[in-house]
């Protein structure tokens, strides 16, 4: 079975430009987690959707940020303008469904904002 | 504030031996409680999980909880080199909410 799916692997841009990272859930998982890790701070939860739809948004660090999922398979993470603060990998991970199930995370995205 | 707190290591440990990594957290409305596994480079890969008080076992790896003291081991026993990672504690609190909170993980090097 394929898990969950994360492009690009890598990205490096310098700032200012727009960065999109993309994710694709295991299929039939409901829940859909976009998680940041940096060494300072280890991995925090940006955002996450139920069912398509946004939950707790509470962890997105500034309006810089912002996150979609139009579908059940897909969903995207941009920051618009990009700073170098923002480098760190970006992991997705899904769930079955809401609450104790345990998260299955993709093999991240590694951003450098130069 | 909810936190998860580990031991940032690193925890030396002679191959054969058994590795004991601890986690305390902060919010005691927390319900379930996950191990993961993370090799330099890679993602977080799931281990164990565990929801009530007690110990659960699956294979060299035991999970023990104790919610009235708001601590979570993971024992592994036998411990091969394979096994040096860092170990992350994530804690899924109650009320609804969905995400989970990790610690900073705990860098366990294996000996051989």
């Amino acid at each position: 079975d394929a898990g969950v799916i994360q492009s690009p692997r890598h990205e490096v841009t310098e700032m200012g430009q727009e960065v999109t990272l993309r994710c694709k859930p295991i299929s039939g998982h409901n829940s859909l987690f976009w998680y940041r890790q940096t060494m300072m701070r280890g991995l925090e939860l940006l955002i996450y959707f139920n069912n398509n739809v946004p939950i707790d948004d509470s962890g997105m660090p500034e309006d810089r940020f912002s996150a979609k999922m139009p579908n059940a398979s897909f969903s995207t993470l941009k920051i618009q303008p990009s700073e170098p603060r923002d480098s760190a990998v970006y992991f997705c991970a899904s769930s079955l469904r809401a609450g104790a199930q345990p998260q299955h995370f993709g093999d991240g995205t590694r951003l450098s904002i130069l | 504030q909810k936190e998860v707190e580990q031991n940032s290591g690193p925890l030396s440990v002679p191959e054969g031996a058994i590795a004991s990594l601890n986690c305390t957290y902060s919010d005691r409305g927390s319900q379930s409680f996950f191990w993961y596994r993370q090799y330099s480079g890679k993602s977080p890969e799931l281990i164990m999980f565990i929801y009530s008080n007690g110990d659960k076992e699956d294979g060299r790896f035991t999970a023990q909880l104790n919610k009235a003291s708001q601590y979570v081991s993971l024992l592994i026993r036998d411990s091969q080199p394979s096994d040096s990672a860092t170990y992350l504690c994530a804690v899924l609190s109650g009320g609804g909410a969905d995400g989970l909170t990790f610690g900073k993980g705990t860098h366990l090097i294996i000996q051989p």
